[in-house]
């Protein structure tokens, strides 16, 4: 089956550290996109990417950065930079095509030690 | 800048009634506007995409309706089940069709047997 595959599902950072999350899609999508969730709020929107070797930042992409070497990969890393990185981080893709829906993975849980 | 607003208090209704979410944006339409359903811990998943020029969209139990001058999108599930229980997310797209969209907060619907 086709899908979104995003890990680890829980992962700890320690102060000072980055962390990259992982978020492959075997789809054949050319779009991606990274979210973050907080309690309470709407997902807001990281960073995006239209095509490979190619990404826009989002609405708070301060503290993050993202690569897109290869179609179905799109990595988020969670730099020292990023103070209040607590939060449900969602990986989604979708075809390039207008007015298309997202499809989602099911998430990373990053916590602070 | 466009907000979405979503009833953030629960819904409880009972098994059998009609659960109606609403939807409301500020500023100028969508191109369209998608609704998707959440289950705690896990990723949005797409139920419904209605374009601006649609009045009213339907899938088996699901109605969404977008009213362009109430700035406004209703999301009924009838003769609702328990398992229909979840957080329910509304998305518009402000990118003019090419799928970059804005979330809100959600209503959590809970459906009492």
């Amino acid at each position: 089956d086709g899908g979104i595959t995003q890990s680890p599902k829980y992962l700890f950072r320690k102060e000072g550290q980055n962390v990259t999350l992982s978020c492959e899609q075997n789809l054949n999508h050319d779009a991606m996109y990274w979210y973050r969730q907080d309690p309470g709020q709407g997902l807001r929107l990281i960073y995006y990417s239209q095509i490979v070797n190619d990404f826009q930042k989002g609405d708070i992409a301060e503290g993050y950065s993202v690569s897109r070497e290869k179609k179905e990969s799109f990595p988020l890393t969670v730099t020292s930079a990023q103070k209040n990185p607590t939060a449900f981080y969602l990986c989604a893709s979708s075809p390039s095509t207008s007015n298309q829906p997202q499809h989602f993975g099911d998430g990373t849980r990053l916590s602070i030690l | 800048s466009q907000k979405i607003e979503q009833n953030s208090e629960a819904l409880n209704i009972q098994e059998g009634k009609t659960a109606t979410l609403t939807c409301n944006y500020t500023n100028y339409s969508p191109a369209y506007l998608q609704w998707y359903r959440q289950d705690p811990g896990r990723g949005p998943v797409f139920l419904l995409l209605i374009r601006e020029n649609e009045k009213e969209k339907r899938k088996e139990r699901l109605k969404v309706t977008f009213d362009t001058t109430l700035k406004q999108s209703l999301f009924h599930i009838t003769a609702s089940q328990p398992a229909d229980s979840a957080t329910y997310l509304c998305a518009l797209d402000m990118s003019g069709g090419y799928n970059k969209l804005i979330f809100g907060a959600g209503t959590r619907l809970a459906v009492h047997p």
